[in-house]
């Protein structure tokens, strides 16, 4: 089946550096992979959503120039929050779609998470 | 505004069949869909319906009315490793060709089962 996989599971920063989280496909490709952060006990937001080659398409509310993501290949995209704050502090979770079952009822294939505590 | 709206928590024992209710209110819909998330896991995917109706996988089932923009997904035989938040989850955008969609979701109901 397909895994979608992330890293790092967890990490820990003081506040204003950077952080960047990966988000890998494993056994299938994805043009398109999508961000999302989830507060404690809270529902899934949709941050942005990455498509290979070109430039992010961020929601509303959403700052582009926090939250960057490059999306450099077919299997990765990584997400990068610049000078993190404690209010950053969250679940980070990437998934994706295998663009070869598309149209299916086959859904987006959810990361295990990111877990971040900026400090 | 865009709003799917989901008990907060449901509690029920070993065995015993529990249905999660999930009315929505989305800009576009292609389909409903539920995630099951364990504390700390990934959103599993668990069901999807796109046109009404009921559609069954094991002990799980899911029904969508689209006129009355409401869906469950039904637990039956409960077992303990069932507790977990359940979303329930529309696809609002859809371009097929690309593999662009954005999935909208819900408040989240968090199943608690005791023995």
């Amino acid at each position: 089946g397909a895994v979608v996989s992330q890293h790092p599971s967890w990490v820990i920063c003081k506040s204003g550096t950077s952080v960047k989280i990966e988000c890998r496909s494993l056994d299938f490709q994805a043009t398109t992979m999508f961000w999302y952060r989830q507060f404690p006990k809270q529902s899934l937001m949709l941050m942005a959503t990455s498509n290979e080659g070109s430039k992010a398409t961020y929601e509303q509310g959403v700052e582009k120039d926090k939250f960057l993501i490059n999306h450099a290949s077919l299997t990765l995209s990584t997400l990068t929050v610049t000078s993190a704050h404690p209010e950053d502090s969250s679940f980070y979770i990437c998934s994706a779609r295998d663009l070869l079952v598309a149209g299916t009822y086959n859904e987006q294939f959810f990361g295990p998470g990111t877990r971040l505590t900026v400090l | 505004g865009q709003s799917l709206e989901q008990p907060s928590e449901v509690t029920a024992v070993e065995g015993a069949i529990v249905q999660i209710n999930c009315t929505y209110q989305t800009s576009g819909f292609y389909g409903l869909s539920w995630y099951q998330q364990h504390d700390g896991g990934a959103p599993t995917f668990l069901s999807y319906n796109a046109l009404d109706g009921l559609e069954e996988t094991g002990r799980f089932s899911s029904f969508l009315s689209r006129s009355d923009s409401y869906g469950y997904l039904l637990l039956q035989e409960l077992q303990m490793k069932d507790s977990a938040s359940y979303f329930c989850a529309v696809r609002d955008r859809e371009f097929v060709n690309t593999g662009f969609q954005k999935l909208v979701f819900g408040t989240g109901t968090r199943l608690l089962v005791s023995p």
